[in-house]
């Protein structure tokens, strides 16, 4: 199993620019998440989601958009991209309680934006 | 309201000395705790969970239900504990919530 993948690793945009952050995972996992990690400071909640087809709105939606049409991919869009969304961003998924035999939310790797 | 508490946003401790990293948690019901660690620039990686009761790279935390907290500990901090300490609880729904973190610095 390849786990959590993000693509890209890195980008830099301009602002205004859109572009969409790739999370998939192999898993089989329910639930997936987005959260940004802003330098020196925790997690924060963007969205997530409980199934193929269900998104809800986590801590800081705002600017951002999902999508879940599929159980393995959770992509994460900027429309107009702005400094404040200069971030890592991490994506996560884990099992149903119970069903997981090490760890309940594997991470991925991040996709380190920056924004100017 | 589910929530999770790390009243610490960072904690400095000398190299040899013990470690207290604090969790306190809301929570209606029995939850799963967790505690997860980031290195510099790396992922979210866990660390250990509350139903193991197992000691991970000399790390303990034990449930405390009547003062619902989880707090993290290690007798001898070493330089390589330096990280990013995240505690998180997984609620009935099997929704996981993070605490916002603890940057850890040891000091030599």
């Amino acid at each position: 199993n390849a786990g959590v993948t993000q693509t890209p690793k890195f980008r830099i945009l301009k602002i205004g620019q859109s572009m969409t952050l790739q999370c998939t995972q192999d898993m089989n996992h329910n639930y997936m998440y987005w959260y940004r990690q802003d330098p020196g400071m925790g997690l924060k909640l963007i969205y997530y989601s409980v199934g193929a087809g269900i998104t809800d709105k986590g801590e800081v939606p705002n600017g951002y958009n999902v999508s879940r049409s599929t159980t393995e991919d959770f992509p994460l869009r900027l429309e107009l991209a702005a400094p404040s969304q200069t971030s890592v961003y991490f994506c996560a998924s884990s099992p149903k309680q119970g069903d997981y035999s090490n760890q309940p939310q594997h991470f991925g790797d991040g996709t380190r934006l920056s924004i100017l | 309201a589910q929530r999770v508490t790390q009243p610490e946003k960072l904690l400095s401790v000398f190299k040899g000395a013990p470690v207290e990293l604090k969790c306190n948690y809301s929570y209606s019901g029995s939850p799963e705790l967790f505690w997860y660690v980031q290195y510099s620039r790396q992922r979210l990686q866990l660390l250990l969970r509350h139903i193991s009761r197992e000691s991970i790279k000399g790390f303990t935390a034990d449930l405390n239900k009547g003062e619902t907290s989880f707090h993290l500990k290690k007798p001898f901090a070493q330089e390589e504990d330096s990280a990013m300490y995240y505690c998180a609880l997984m609620n009935r729904d099997d929704k996981i919530i993070f605490g916002k973190g603890t940057r850890l610095h040891i000091l030599p």
